[in-house]
């Protein structure tokens, strides 16, 4: 167990629907990490924000957002869904920001898109 | 752009032999960090080792430990005493500070698949 919880495990939804994954740090961790685990594309950085700020953006689409609140949890939030989001969502800690840190992985939400 | 390349999707080993799983990346900075993380079949994404470019000296972790060739942008893995439990999909990941004009990287591998066989 990393000490990261994501809420829910599994979301089936369909096309065209939005929805909100819900990520917690570590305790005292403030960075927060967004990935995106598809079959075909292995893991992709999406977002991270620090201390309730974005620090760095990947390939993330339009479509989806993020927010870190005060008490540093962190919510994804993903609007138009296609078929191609189905796909295992991610997020990872940090007690602080980037490079050399250890990020502590949560299990993952599974979506999928009908 | 950065890019992360491990050209092996799957890999075989028995147990208590070694195994090496290589990756290679393309970067034109000078100061980056390098990872293996392991995703076994509970989907749990777990930290193996990890290394910072400046550092000549390649990392170790007990029954792990890197190759690292900076010239040749090649940092490969190797598993020594293979155990059952190492069965697992195995990412490379490279991570990069901002620069001047950049921000943050983070880019990982599309991972190899390793099996341990009894």
């Amino acid at each position: 167990d990393s000490g990261v919880t994501q809420t829910p495990k599994h979301l089936i939804t369909a096309t065209g629907q939005r929805v909100t994954l819900r990520c917690s740090p570590r305790s005292g961790d403030l960075s927060v990490y967004w990935y995106q685990q598809s079959l075909d594309q292995g893991l992709q950085f999406l977002i991270q924000y620090y201390n309730g700020e974005e620090r760095a953006k990947g390939n993330i689409l339009e479509r989806f957002s993020a927010q870190q609140f005060p008490d540093l949890h962190s919510e994804l939030n993903l609007s138009s869904l296609e078929l191609g989001d189905s796909a295992l969502y991610f997020c990872a800690s940090s007690p602080q920001t980037g490079g050399y840190n250890e990020q502590f992985f949560g299990p993952g939400t599974r979506l999928t898109v009908l | 752009a950065q890019t992360v390349t491990q050209s092996q999707p799957e890999m075989s080993v028995q147990e208590a032999e070694t195994v090496t799983l290589s990756c290679t990346y393309d970067t034109s900075e000078n100061n980056y960090y390098l990872f293996w993380y392991k995703q076994p079949p509970s989907r749990q994404m777990i930290l193996v080792i990890r290394q910072e470019a400046y550092k000549q000296q390649n990392a170790t972790e007990n029954r792990f430990s890197v190759n690292f060739q900076k010239a040749a942008k090649s940092f490969s893995l190797k598993i020594s005493d293979s155990q059952l439990g190492d069965t697992a999909m195995y990412f490379c990941a490279f991570m990069k500070p901002p620069s001047s004009q950049g921000t943050y990287k983070y880019i990982f591998g599309t991972g190899t698949r390793l099996k341990v066989l009894a």
